[in-house]
């Protein structure tokens, strides 16, 4: 069974807008961590944002914002504001209990248009 | 600030050569990820080291090696390349190990090296 599931291929979004990109994920543990990484055309992973299962609050950074539903088993990321700069691939990833590789999802494609 | 370094950044090999990939973590950092990512496909996890020792093991084949020397820089030798071995591969570094604060949870990707067998 997929560990990270993103069920969004592509994205549009107008510049300025707020969207949301959809993360679920699987896991027994009661430890994870969960991130939210940029893919741009050029090829490198930025890391964006962080989610520890036992934050209670939902993670922000800037114009990042994850909202996290523990019970939902979801950590969706909105990019409030939308910028040109922010077409991108977005990868969503979990690190379950004391292992440490990362599990990525398929990645969903924003494309925002002026 | 100093982010992960990879070298060589593009690299084109024949099948059934060998070719080495290199990664220097952040400063201070002493665990170290690899991951191969095909062609519109997503990052897997191939192999991590953890001050010097393996610490945890993916789909990395037997064709692959790595390690991690004193200065905390990773090697991933790849030796009898083939088609399938087209793809770009990250390294990652993160301080300590998984499953602490978010300072040592999180990993941080080098550009990659992009791997190229014909």
């Amino acid at each position: 069974a997929q560990k990270i599931t993103q069920t969004q291929p592509g994205m549009f979004v107008q510049e300025k807008e707020a969207v949301t990109l959809d993360c679920t994920y699987d896991t027994s543990d009661q430890s994870y961590g969960l991130f939210w990484y940029k893919q741009p055309s050029s090829g490198e992973m930025i890391f964006l944002i962080y989610q520890g299962s036992y934050d209670e609050q939902n993670a922000t950074e800037g114009r990042y914002s994850l909202n996290f539903q523990k019970a939902r088993k979801s950590a969706n990321l909105v990019i409030s504001a939308s910028q040109l700069g922010d077409s991108a691939m977005y990868f969503c990833a979990m690190r379950e209990g004391t292992g440490n590789q990362f599990y990525f999802g398929t990645g969903t494609s924003l494309t925002v248009i002026p | 600030a100093a982010g992960v370094i990879q070298s060589p950044r593009h690299l084109i090999k024949e099948k059934r050569e060998t070719a080495t990939l290199k990664c220097y973590p952040i400063p201070r950092h002493d665990t170290v990820y690899w991951y191969q990512q095909g062609p519109g496909q997503d990052p897997q996890f191939l192999i991590s080291f953890y001050e010097k020792m393996q610490s945890d093991k993916g789909s990395i084949p037997d064709r692959f090696s790595a390690q991690q020397f004193s200065d905390y820089h990773s090697e991933l030798n790849m030796s009898s390349l083939e088609l399938g071995d087209s793809a770009l591969y990250f390294c990652a570094s993160s301080l300590g190990l998984a499953g602490g604060p978010p300072s040592t949870d999180t990993q941080y990707f080098g550009p990659g090296t992009r791997l190229t067998v014909l």
